[in-house]
C-alpha cells in the first residue's frame, strides 16, 4: 500500500525558515519524480513545486522560485521542501504527491494528507 | 505559463442529474489533463488520468473527454457521495497548474 506521510509544518514567524518532509512507502520511491502542492484555507489547489526521480529535473511555482527548494534522498524514501523567508501568503495545508512518470510530466495518483504551515507573527 | 479556466465555479444539483464541469488551457497541452475530487478536510482523489481514461475503482459514472485546450469532467448520475470539489490539473509543462475549482452542491 503507498504510504506519503508528511511532517515538519507548525507556527512560524514571517521572515522564518521551516523544512517539511514527506516518508514515502508502498512503492519504488526512485522510480518516479515527486511533487509538493498546496492549499491555502478555504482555498484551491496550487502547485508547489516537482522534482525528477534523480533531482535532475526540478520546477517552482513563480510565487515561491528563489525562496523554496525542493529536494529528496532516494536512500532513505524521503522528499523534502526547505522554505526560507516565509511570507503570510505562505499559510497553507502542504501535500505530498506521487507523480506517474520516473521525469515528472504525469499526474498524481497518490497524495499524503498533508502538514500545516501557518505564517504569523 | 499555462492557465486552466475551470467553470463553473460552483454548482447545484440533484441526486440522479448529468452533471458537467470544464476545463479550458491557455495553450495546447495535449491530453495532459487530469481531474480530481476532494471532500471536506481530506486529501484530494485522482478520477481521470490522460484526460479520459477512468482511474482503477472509480466508478464509471465519471467520465472525461478532450484533447488540446478544451475538457470535460461528467457524472452521468449524480449520486450523494459525489458531492465534493473538483479540479482539474495540467501536467504538460512546468509550471503545473490548477483550475480554480467546482464546488458540487446538493439542490
Amino acid at each position: 500500500e503507498v504510504q506519503l506521510v508528511e511532517s515538519g509544518g507548525g507556527l512560524v514567524q514571517p521572515g522564518r525558515s521551516l523544512r517539511l518532509s514527506c516518508a514515502a512507502s508502498g512503492f519504488t520511491f526512485d522510480d518516479y519524480a515527486m511533487h509538493w502542492v498546496r492549499q491555502a484555507p478555504g482555498k484551491g489547489l496550487e502547485w508547489v513545486s516537482g522534482i525528477s526521480w534523480n533531482s535532475g529535473s526540478i520546477g517552482y511555482a513563480d510565487s515561491v522560485k528563489g525562496r523554496f527548494t525542493i529536494s529528496r534522498d532516494n536512500a532513505k524514501n524521503s522528499l523534502y521542501l526547505q522554505m526560507n523567508s516565509l511570507r503570510a501568503e505562505d499559510t497553507a495545508l502542504y501535500y505530498c504527491a506521487k507523480d506517474t512518470k520516473l521525469s515528472g510530466g504525469g499526474d498524481f495518483d497518490y497524495w499524503g494528507q498533508g502538514t500545516l504551515v501557518t505564517v504569523s507573527s | 505559463d499555462i492557465q486552466m479556466t475551470q467553470s463553473p465555479s460552483s454548482l447545484s444539483a440533484s441526486v440522479g442529474d448529468r452533471v458537467t464541469i470544464t476545463c479550458r488551457a491557455s495553450q495546447g497541452i495535449r491530453n495532459d489533463l487530469g481531474w480530481y475530487q476532494q471532500k471536506p478536510g481530506k486529501a484530494p482523489k485522482r478520477l481521470i488520468y490522460a484526460a479520459s481514461s477512468l482511474q482503477s475503482g472509480v466508478p464509471s459514472r465519471f467520465s472525461g473527454s478532450g484533447s488540446g485546450t478544451e475538457f470535460t469532467l461528467t457524472i452521468s448520475s449524480l449520486q450523494p457521495e459525489d458531492f465534493a470539489t473538483y479540479y482539474c490539473l495540467q501536467h504538460n509543462s512546468y509550471p503545473l497548474t490548477f483550475g480554480q475549482g467546482t464546488k458540487v452542491e446538493i439542490k
